[in-house]
């Protein structure tokens, strides 16, 4: 059974104060796996895919990076516009089209 | 151009209730997925719909049902509702199969009392 464990859960910074997210995952065989970011009583919005090892994808202030057993959302010089939940996904090769396996989220909050 | 657009925001039903929930994809997207979103559980994947046929379903009891009609748009139904359905509905779509880069609705929230 496909996992993903994203860490933490919560993460406050100040602006200016860079730092990254954590997802970790299991999955019998990656195809592609996924940041997604998210804003209160809206849906997620699609941030990155990345498909192997050593791939990295940067928008802004956020770069992204992958290894095989986990992938990091490093956030430089945050800015309050940057708070949100951040959701990392894994997409399987098995041929199961778009049935994502979601972690829980790092709710980021970034003051002024 | 116009996102994905999910009816209705909110609702409010009684256990025992059915309701239908509705989904008009991206123009041009054939693949419609619908997940739900609780506190406890996060993200869970429903079930995956394709030229009108269901790709994949997740791991939920057969109160959960979806089709999808010639024009894309796509419907789920939970019938019998329990407490624990209450939920954020999301609806995404994209252009095809396996490209797991989802645009996703604003979402239904269900309340189930």
């Amino acid at each position: 059974e496909d996992q993903v464990t994203q860490s933490p859960e919560a993460l406050r910074l100040q602006e200016g104060e860079s730092s990254s997210l954590n997802c970790s995952y299991t999955v019998s065989g990656l195809r592609g796996l996924f940041w997604y970011r998210q804003d209160p009583g809206k849906g997620p919005e699609f941030l990155f895919t990345l498909y192997s090892a050593g791939e990295e994808k940067e928008k802004e202030r956020l770069k992204a990076t992958l290894t095989k057993k986990e992938s990091f959302l490093h956030i430089t010089a945050p800015k309050p516009e940057d708070s949100a939940t951040y959701l990392c996904a894994v997409q399987p090769n098995n041929n199961a089209g778009n049935m994502l396996t979601f972690g829980g989220g790092t709710r980021l909050m970034v003051k002024p | 151009k116009a996102g994905v657009t999910q009816t209705p925001r909110y609702l409010i039903k009684t256990r025992g209730q059915q309701v239908t929930l509705s989904c008009s994809p991206i123009s041009g997207h054939r693949s419609v997925s619908w997940y739900q979103q609780t506190p406890g559980q996060g993200l869970q994947f429903l079930f995956e719909y394709f030229s009108e046929t269901q790709r994949n379903k997740g791991n939920f009891p057969g109160r959960f049902s979806g089709r999808q009609f010639s024009n894309s748009r796509s419907e789920m139904n939970v019938s019998t509702l329990e407490l624990g359905d209450s939920a954020l509905y999301l609806c995404a779509s994209t252009l095809g199969v396996n490209t797991g880069e989802l645009f996703f609705g604003e979402g239904s929230r269900l309340t189930v009392l």
